[in-house]
């Protein structure tokens, strides 16, 4: 597509039920990330994945978060059991080349983002 | 652990009234310090990457600069539309560290 494409735009959830986030990247992007974004911060590092492969988790808060990408283009964001802390915006990004290349085309492109609210 | 430090963290200017934003950064092995802009209800948008020191990059009424440990971003006789946060990044390995931003906010 056209751009990062991410669903749903708005989610409120009650304390404890499980969500699920979807990003669809730009079309052969090889790189997808997640972040989070508290109000009034800047983006936070979650998770990386390079094709179907997840090589990085280090930013996943907890293991109620969990991620995948299982045919290397649409990625799911899940968080079980949420919590009122959960509440941010969850943002996606993909980019074309892997992540490690310093290339000038390797600019990450985000999507709208997933507004979580938990009561 | 990369750290990037962005000031001040809310900037109020009239129209035309030119004025810079700082980023300071660490980061082991810099490989680009990317600047964003994101609007309200918006993921960040693209603007710049700069790679090593004394490198400059101009867009509009925006202009970034780079050294080795900082940053700045001018913005030169603002309009209102240019009202948004504006985000830096460093990259030290494949991810990028955000700073938490500075917000704009241009008067007619």
């Amino acid at each position: 597509g056209a751009g990062v494409s991410q669903s749903p735009r708005y989610k409120v959830a009650k304390r404890g039920q499980d969500v699920a986030l979807r990003c669809d990247p730009i079309s052969g992007h090889v790189s997808l990330f997640w972040y989070q974004q508290a109000l009034g911060q800047g983006p936070e590092f979650l998770t990386y994945f390079q094709n179907e492969a997840q090589l990085d988790k280090s930013g996943l808060p907890s293991d109620r978060f969990f991620a995948e990408r299982p045919e290397g283009s649409v990625s799911t964001l899940k968080i079980q059991r949420t919590q009122q802390e959960d509440s941010a915006v969850y943002l996606c990004a993909s980019s074309p080349d892997r992540g490690s290349l310093p290339s000038g085309a390797n600019v990450l492109t985000f999507g709208a983002g997933s507004r979580l609210t938990v009561l | 652990e990369d750290q990037v430090t962005q000031s001040p963290e809310a900037l109020r200017l009239q129209e035309g009234e030119s004025s810079s934003l700082n980023c300071s950064y660490t980061v082991s092995g810099l490989r680009g310090l990317f600047w964003y802009r994101q609007d309200p209800g918006k993921g960040p948008e693209f603007l710049f990457t700069l790679y090593s020191a004394g490198e400059e990059k101009e867009k509009e009424r925006l202009k970034a600069t780079l050294t080795k440990k900082e940053s700045f971003l001018h913005i030169t006789a603002p309009k209102p539309e240019d009202s948004a946060t504006y985000l830096c990044a460093v990259r030290g390995d494949y991810k990028l560290s955000f700073g938490a931003g500075t917000t704009v906010t241009v008067r007619a």
